[in-house]
């Protein structure tokens, strides 16, 4: 079974400009999720998608960011201007709509590295 | 607001030791702990997952132990060996319905020296 798919791995742009991420999740998961991790820190829940509808974006920057997953299937995240406090790894994971135990386990991307200069 | 909180930030023992890894959260209305592992460049692995009416779940030379009314989770890693060297984050999920992001500790850096 392939694993969570992100694209690019590695992105670097100047403070201001614009970047997209792009993720693909393992086939049939309803269940998508964008974390944000900082050097030295835990990854943060930016947004969590169940199919094409958002869960909870509670922890989004909406000022500057912004994702989406049309058809229920891969996601974007875009950040329009970037600051250089944006600098960090941005993992995308899914997991199968179900009932509890082997389920419920989030299934992580290798994540986009992205340096804001 | 959930908190994650893991001791010690930082871990270095010779190869072949016991050690174990601790994790507190302040808000015990979770629905599971789990905790992952980190290689440099890559994605988290999912090690051993508690549901809250459990108190531990083995896996190989793994074991997670997990006292919900305390706050408190320990990975207890046996024999250690230069493979293990990763960071170890643990991670809780909220019983709060459909919002189910997880919450991070920042991690337990660990070295095993060969």
């Amino acid at each position: 079974e392939a694993g969570v798919a992100q694209s690019p791995r590695y992105k670097i742009i100047e403070k201001r400009q614009s970047v997209a991420f792009w993720c693909n999740p393992i086939s049939g998961h309803a269940t998508l999720y964008w974390y944000q991790q900082i050097l030295g820190q835990g990854p943060k829940l930016l947004i969590q998608f169940q199919n094409n509808g958002v869960v909870d974006d509670s922890q989004l920057p909406k000022d500057r960011f912004s994702a989406e997953r049309l058809k229920g299937v891969d996601s974007t995240l875009k950040i329009q201007p970037a600051k250089l406090e944006d600098s960090a790894v941005y993992l995308c994971a899914s997991r199968p709509r179900g009932l509890a135990g082997l389920t419920d386990t989030q299934y992580f991307g290798p994540g986009t590295r992205l340096t804001v200069l | 607001k959930q908190e994650v909180t893991q001791i010690p930030a930082a871990l270095s023992v010779p190869e072949g030791e016991n050690l174990v890894l601790n994790c507190s959260f302040t808000d015990s209305a979770i629905y599971n702990l789990q905790w992952f592992r980190q290689d440099p460049g890559k994605g988290l692995t999912s090690l051993l997952l508690i549901q809250s009416s459990q108190r531990e779940q083995t896996s190989g030379r793994l074991n997670a132990s997990l006292d919900k009314s305390s706050g408190r989770s320990t990975l207890y890693i046996a024999a250690s060996q230069p493979g293990d060297s990763a960071t170890y984050l643990c991670a809780v999920r909220g019983s709060g319905g459909g919002a189910d992001g997880l919450t991070f500790g920042k991690g337990t850096h660990l070295i095993i020296q060969p």
